[in-house]
């Protein structure tokens, strides 16, 4: 089983630029998320999604763009890259968001902004 | 969200069984525990959860308080593959809202095991 695959690995962007980040999971899970790890603040929740069509924000959703038109695909948009946006993001799948629901987490993607 | 407390590191040697605590003395009712641990440069691993009865499975073996204030993660045999970042994180069955699905992790255990 492939799991939850994020694409790229690695990017590197220009302040301004847009970019979208992929997630795809495998498991017909109706819950997926992401989250953005930085240095000393552990991972933050940016947006999150219940459902095809279903999406809402987490903590720091400001800069992001999501939507939901599959099950399998959940993609992140950075409308205008800025600087405080370089981070490690992860992508989170799981059955559903009650809390009794393991997550399988991809191997994120390492962004850049200059 | 209900707060945990982890000890920063541990270190433990291979083939030897790790036992990494966590406290959590504001535990409500719904809230179940959970483990999991991020190996370098990977993202977060789901290990084991927990509501009030130990758990066992492939990876680990979760150990509850009788009074749900703290609970034990115990690795029977670590290996080299095993060191990573633990992390012991509750979520509440009913959050909702920005909170629905959220996993809130902490600093973690830095876990060294040495050949």
């Amino acid at each position: 089983n492939a799991g939850v695959t994020q694409t790229p690995k690695f990017q590197v962007l220009k302040t301004g630029q847009s970019m979208t980040l992929q997630c795809a999971q495998d498991m017909n899970h109706e819950y997926m998320s992401w989250y953005r790890q930085d240095p000393g603040m552990g991972l933050r929740l940016i947006h999150y999604s219940v459902g095809a069509g279903i999406t809402d924000q987490g903590e720091v959703p400001n800069g992001y763009n999501v939507s939901r038109s599959t099950t399998e695909d959940f993609p992140l948009r950075l409308l205008s890259a800025a600087p405080s946006q370089t981070s490690v993001y992860f992508c989170a799948s799981s059955y559903s968001g009650t809390g009794g629901q393991p997550q399988h987490f991809g191997d994120g993607t390492r962004l850049s902004i200059l | 969200d209900a707060k945990t407390t982890q000890p920063n590191s541990m270190e433990s040697n291979e083939e030897e069984p790790v036992h990494l605590p966590c406290n959590h003395s504001t535990i409500s009712g719904t809230d179940y525990i959970h483990w999991y641990r991020q190996l370098p440069s990977q993202g977060p691993e789901y290990v084991i959860h927990g509501l009030t009865s130990n758990v066992n499975n492939r990876m680990a073996s979760l150990a509850i308080a009788e009074d749900r204030k703290s609970s034990t993660l115990i690795l029977h045999r670590a290996t080299l593959r095993d060191a990573a970042v633990y992390y012991c994180i509750l979520r509440d069955f009913n959050a909702g809202g920005t909170s629905y699905g959220k996993l809130t992790f902490g600093q973690g255990t830095i876990l060294t095991v040495h050949p």
